[in-house]
């Protein structure tokens, strides 16, 4: 049974900091893997993807994928209290079929 | 603007009705997916389409059925035949091609009356 496993949280930041959010998988084939924000309610949103080893920023996110420690993170830097949202880890074996985790929840503290 | 549209958004089933929840897609994406949100719990796929008249069954398709008969539209049919339909569900689709990201409607929730 192929997985993506995050921890359900919450995890709390304060503003301004830095939030971690990770998620590992179970598939060695997996080649892509996607992070969406949900807010209570609403439907996902995708933020980042990542297909290759190393580091991708957009703007105050960073994605990070360890394809060797099956492992891949969203970093969000300056929280604010907008970002406070359940994040969603995807990841895919080279199809347009996808394995979803079960959302971390991001509380970030005025 | 281009995007998916879910309707109704919200919908309640009286017991022994079937109701059928609408997806329409202007992406002119080539993939349709359906999948199911419990509280606590990640997406479930019910069904997945590939292309026009082509669908196959996901992880929990029992219960469901769906159609495809143009490419903008692939509707779900929520059956009698299953039990526990109070969740929220969400309409995906993407460009078929490897490793491509998969973009979301507003979700319908359905409840039981």
């Amino acid at each position: 049974q192929k997985e993506v496993e995050q921890n359900s949280g919450p995890l709390s930041v304060p503003e301004g900091a830095i939030a971690s959010l990770n998620c590992t998988y179970s598939d060695r084939g997996s080649q892509s893997f996607f992070w969406y924000r949900q807010y209570s309610g609403k439907s996902p949103e995708l933020i980042m993807f990542i297909y290759s080893n190393g580091d991708k920023e957009d703007g105050r996110f960073t994605a990070q994928l360890n394809k060797a420690s099956q492992y891949v993170s969203l970093l969000i830097r300056d929280s604010q209290p907008s970002d406070s949202a359940t994040y969603l880890c995807a990841g895919g074996a080279g199809t347009y079929k996808y394995i979803f985790g079960t959302g971390t929840r991001l509380k970030v503290l005025a | 603007d281009g995007g998916i549209t879910q309707s109704p958004k919200y919908l309640f089933r009286k017991e022994g009705q079937n109701v059928t929840l609408s997806c329409e897609q202007n992406l002119n994406h080539d993939a349709m997916y359906w999948y199911r949100q419990d509280p606590g719990q990640g997406l479930r796929l019910i069904y997945y389409s590939q292309i026009v008249n082509d669908f196959q069954k996901g992880d929990i398709a029992e219960g469901y059925s769906v159609s495809r008969e143009k490419k903008e539209s692939f509707p779900l049919t929520v059956t009698s035949a299953q039990k526990n339909p109070t969740a929220f569900y969400l309409c995906a689709s993407s460009i078929v091609v490897n490793n491509q990201p998969q973009h979301f409607g507003d979700g319908t929730r359905l409840s039981i009356l």
